[in-house]
């Protein structure tokens, strides 16, 4: 089956104890991006990658980090996590056309405390 | 900055009845894309509906059918025979270049027995 997966669903922690999300897809797609959700400000980018080893900044990039080794893996790293981080995290995947449908993962909901 | 605008946070509307969501963007491409996608209380984004804006013919799926006024920077979604299982958080986004999408603030729509 066709599928983005993020790994873990949920997560609590504490302030500045690093975590990495990580986010799979088995469609061959180069094109990977992280997005958060926050009540009223709908869904915002922080990375995104167009294929291996080529990633950059989206519009809320600050305390994340990213990389694409592979193509099929996208990780979300927050390498010191604060309360403001909290927020329902989302990969997705396409082949990285104008105009493409982005496939999205099931979403991550991470706790900050 | 390319930005979209939800303008209804919160819709109702009686089971079998036709209910709009409305979705404004901004922006000086000629060239880019529109989605609506729907967002269940499983979280998942679901694609809904599609439209390339170099089309002049509104995009339809089944019950699903979007009023697209370019001059008037306007995408508005049409549910016909709305059934319980529409009811959602709906998400309008606009894309444009190499899979830049933003995404509005979103409208969660309610159902009513």
């Amino acid at each position: 089956e066709a599928q983005v997966t993020q790994n873990p669903r949920y997560l609590i922690t504490v302030t500045g104890k690093k975590l990495t999300v990580t986010c799979s897809q088995n469609m061959n797609h180069e094109y990977m991006s992280w997005y958060r959700q926050d009540p009223g400000l709908g869904l915002r980018q922080i990375y995104y990658s167009m294929n291996v080893e080529v990633t950059d900044k989206g519009d809320v990039p600050e305390g994340y980090k990213v990389s694409r080794k592979e193509k099929r893996n996208f990780p979300l790293i927050l390498e010191s996590p604060s309360p403001n981080q909290t927020s329902l995290y989302f990969c997705a995947s396409s082949f990285g056309q104008a105009g493409e449908t982005q496939y999205f993962g099931p979403g991550t909901r991470l706790l900050v405390l | 900055a390319q930005t979209v605008t939800q303008s209804q946070p919160e819709m109702s509307v009686q089971e079998a009845e036709t209910v709009t969501l409305s979705c404004t963007y901004d922006t000086s491409e000629s060239d880019y894309y529109l989605f609506w996608y729907k967002q269940p209380p499983s979280r998942q984004m679901i694609l809904v509906i599609r439209q390339e804006a170099y089309k002049q013919q509104n995009a339809t799926e089944n019950r699903f059918s979007v009023n697209f006024q370019k001059a008037a920077k306007s995408f508005s979604l049409k549910i016909s025979d709305s059934q319980l299982g529409d009811a959602a958080m709906y998400f309008c986004a606009y894309m444009w270049g190499a899979q830049k999408l933003v995404f509005g603030q979103g409208t969660r729509l309610t159902i009513n027995p």
